[in-house]
């Protein structure tokens, strides 16, 4: 089976620009969520997608959001970038939204200038 | 609120030198437990899991890791570590109302000197 898959790998945008981020779960996966790594806060939840419906949000502001396709895909949104929204933001993919392991893809790095 | 805590932050090792990483949780109630692995421009990848049963538990690579429920641990060992081992080790749990999502330690970089 293929993984986790994310694009872009790598972005760089001005602070007050917006950007758009794409997770492609694990085929089968009907749950996918995002996680924000930092080196100063570590690795935090954003948020769960599951049946094309957010079920679970971290503690992250508005300017944070997402969906999830037909397909499972998701995709998530930063409007008014600021600084410190540099990050490495993960996709992990599970097959349910109860208590399983995560699989994670290889990340969006992030920059913000 | 649920918290993990890795206190090894960063950790160097000769090989063949024996592993032990620490995870200690706080949840009363029933917990599942991961050990992950980030490798140098690698994705996070899972080691180990413990969800139930046996509490000492195996893993790819040699790894293992021991539930210890009544210390709220879960330390990663490993007999003999490789040059190849060189990564950072994540500690996550996932809980009681909040089982959807994973709540990582801080992590521990480890660096095996040839």
């Amino acid at each position: 089976k293929a993984g986790v898959t994310q694009t872009p790998r790598y972005l760089i945008k001005t602070r007050g620009q917006q950007v758009t981020l794409s997770c492609s779960p694990i085929s089968g996966h009907r749950s996918v969520s995002w996680y924000q790594q930092t080196p100063g806060q570590g690795l935090q939840f954003l948020f769960e997608y599951f049946s094309e419906t957010q079920r679970n949000k971290g503690n992250f502001p508005g300017r944070f959001s997402g969906r999830q396709f037909s397909n499972s895909r998701s995709e998530m949104n930063v409007s008014t970038l600021e600084l410190g929204d540099s990050a490495l933001y993960l996709c992990a993919s599970k097959p349910g939204t109860g208590g399983y392991e995560q699989y994670f893809g290889p990340g969006t790095r992030l920059t913000v200038t | 609120a649920q918290s993990v805590s890795q206190h090894n932050h960063h950790v160097i090792l000769s090989e063949a030198a024996s592993l032990e990483l620490g995870c200690n949780y706080s949840y009363g109630g029933t917990v599942n437990l991961f050990w992950y692995v980030q490798y140098p421009g690698q994705h996070l990848q899972l080691l180990l899991k413990y969800f139930s049963g046996d509490p000492l538990v195996k893993g790819i690579k040699g790894f293992e890791a021991e539930f210890i429920k009544s210390k709220f641990s879960f330390n990663l060992r490993k007999p003999s570590v490789q040059w190849s081992d060189t990564a950072e080790y994540f500690c996550a749990v996932n809980a009681g109302d909040s089982s959807y999502k994973l709540i990582f330690g801080s992590g521990t970089r480890l660096l095996v000197r040839p």
